[in-house]
């Protein structure tokens, strides 16, 4: 079984401010590790995954997220956030055996505020 | 380079009737993934074609069904329709399993 939670609705940051949205995540195998965002009306756009390798990974829009295996789990970061980064954003795994079924957490809403 | 396309925008149908949904993926990918998002339960997988073979299903009815064509477009189905149906349905497509997807805009799915 696989599942992924995001603890958090809602997370309010200033712009110019370092921004953290926390995923954890539970499965069975190896996990693979996904992040996108979704922009009102419009669909969800890839921003970042873990597979293997280097714990820290690099993606679009300078975000980056800490896969952290002791403690499940796979928190989004940026060092200095931007009023177009507010947008809802979901966490996914989906276990190395599970081929093609990625669990979604239930979203953060993330704000930054001028 | 063109999108995940998926086709019709918004739909309105009544109690009872089908839908068909169309996705067209990237060029090259031959993986598609439908997830069905609503407020009350997020985004729910649906099922997952690979190369024309269903490869995952996700808990929902016999009524929801699929199929991917040998040029990797799919369609997803929806029988007997009822108001619970009501959804954004998402298609998204990979190269491979592992790699990110890309989602497309969805069809908005009204039933009445």
């Amino acid at each position: 079984a696989q599942s992924v939670a995001q603890p958090e609705d809602q997370v309010n940051v200033a712009e110019g401010n370092p921004l953290t949205v926390k995923c954890t995540y539970s499965v069975s195998g190896n996990p693979y590790l996904f992040w996108y965002v979704q922009y009102p009306n419009r669909g969800l756009q890839f921003l970042l995954k873990y597979i293997t390798g280097d714990n820290l990974v690099k993606g679009s829009y300078g975000f980056e997220a800490e896969f952290n295996k002791s403690q499940t789990s796979f928190h989004l970061k940026k060092p200095s956030a931007l009023v177009s980064d507010s947008a809802l954003y979901f966490c996914a795994v989906r276990d190395d055996t599970n081929a093609g079924k990625s669990t979604f957490g239930d979203g953060t809403t993330l704000t930054v505020k001028p | 380079k063109a999108g995940v396309t998926q086709t019709p925008r918004y739909l309105i149908k009544t109690r009872g009737q089908q839908v068909t949904l169309s996705c067209s993926p990237i060029s090259g990918h031959r993986s598609v993934s439908w997830y069905q998002q609503t407020p009350g339960q997020g985004l729910q997988f649906l099922f997952e074609y690979f190369s024309e073979t269903q490869r995952n299903k996700g808990n929902f009815p016999g009524r929801f069904s699929g199929r991917q064509f040998s040029n990797s477009r799919s369609e997803m189905n929806v029988s007997t329709l009822e108001l619970g149906d009501s959804a954004l349905y998402l298609c998204a497509s990979s190269l491979e399993t592992g790699f990110g997807y890309t989602f497309g805009s969805g069809t908005r799915l009204t039933v009445v």
